[in-house]
Order: structure tokens, then sequence, then C-alpha cells
């Protein structure tokens, strides 16, 4: 993931639009990439993961996208609900063959409006 | 639905001061991770375990912090002295390191640190 700074890009969307947050590693071997969800004061939370042969995968009002050509993977929310307003971080990490760290990107604040 | 139990919750103390953070796994899960999150930023890792062994600890300052996995369940964190700049959110994770989920990493609810 990329270096973060203090300040978290926003993303403010309204209720029943859908969301698009964006996410850029660098690490050209990174093979497995994990989308979390945080909410203020808890832990992060595992949305949907994605390994490097594919270029999509859904789940249930998610979709991942991932282009390794250009090293960015996004998020996609469908019909976007006040629940969803958290913090969002892609992470990456290397194939191993074994359990390996994580690297956090920079974390895009959600916000939805009614 | 398991989870990754982490206390206490919150911690305050004064600079110097010895503090420690206890972390317990999914039930099975191999791997274990301490992560500190700073405000506003993405957790980083401090050390990872693999059973009670130390797997990577190269971002840990090892001048003041350790930690240990003794029966490779449970984990302790502890920063002696604390400092400053060591307020942050300190969190653990665990994997089950099988194959096919390898690195999904399930994380607890954290502990945020106040350093006076």
């Amino acid at each position: 993931g990329e270096s973060v700074g203090l300040h978290l890009p926003t993303l403010s969307v309204q209720e029943g639009d859908n969301s698009i947050i964006n996410c850029a590693y660098s690490n050209s071997a990174s093979d497995y990439f994990i989308w979390y969800k945080q909410e203020s004061g808890k832990g992060p939370q595992f949305i949907i993961d994605i390994r490097s042969n594919m270029d999509k995968r859904q789940g249930q009002r998610v979709t991942v996208l991932l282009n390794k050509t250009v090293k960015h993977l996004s998020l996609q929310i469908a019909a976007t609900q006040p629940g969803d307003s958290a913090v969002y971080f892609c992470a990456d990490t290397p194939n191993t063959g074994t359990a390996s760290k994580l690297t956090f990107g920079t974390g895009t604040r959600l916000q939805v409006t009614l | 639905e398991a989870e990754v139990a982490q206390s206490p919750r919150y911690k305050i103390t004064e600079k110097s001061q010895a503090v420690a953070f206890w972390c317990d796994p999914i039930s099975g899960h191999a791997t274990l991770y301490w992560y500190r999150q700073i405000l506003g930023q993405g957790p980083e890792l401090l050390v990872q375990f693999q059973d009670e062994s130390v797997v990577d600890d190269s971002q840990l300052p090892k001048d003041r912090f350790s930690a240990e996995r003794l029966k490779g369940v449970d984990s302790t964190l502890k920063i002696q002295p604390a400092e400053l700049g060591d307020s942050a959110m300190y969190l653990c994770a665990s994997s089950s390191g099988l194959a096919g989920d390898l690195n999904i990493q399930y994380f607890g609810a954290g502990t945020r640190l106040s350093v006076l």
C-alpha cells in the first residue's frame, strides 16, 4: 500500500447511490489483496478479497476490481446505506506460500448522507 | 461467530511506565499479528507469530517493545518504558494459515493507548 497521511480522503455519497473507493499499491510482487472496513473505535473488518489471477470479484453489494498493469484496485458498493459509513482500507501481501503481513494503503472515509 | 479478543480496550498511562496488552486469537489460528495504528493511518505490522515462534519482528522497536506467545495460543505485547509517541491503537489479528485462506486476517477491537 501507499504511504498514508494525517488527513484521510473523504468520499461523500447519498444513500442509495453507488460508491467507488480507489486504492493504489506499490509492490509489484503483491499477489493477494483485501478490503477492510473500519468503524470508529473498532478493528478492521474483512469485506472482500481478490487474488492476482483475477481482475474482478463480487460479493454481496460489493465488487472489487483489480488492474495489475497500473497497480490499482477499487471497491464498489452498490446502493450505499448509512451503515456503510466508515473508513475503508485496501491491503496487499506478496505470495510467499505462507501467511505474511498485510501492507495497508491510504484509508478513505466514506460518508453516507440521507 | 469466533472473534479475536483483546484487553484492555483502553489504557491511559504516564510516560516511562510499563504497559501490557493481551490478545486471544480465533481458536485454531496458528498465525498471530500485532499491528500499531496511528490515528488517521492504516495499521502497520509490529510482530508476527507462527505458533509460538516469531517470524517477523523487523518493525518492532526492540529497545522498549517485547512480545510473546509462549504456548502458541494467546499473546502479550509489552512496552517498557512507554513514550508519548507510543499513543496509538494496538490491534491484534489472526489467520488460519491454511491453503486457500492464507491471508484473511481477522482483527480484534484493539487497545487504545494514551501516553501522558
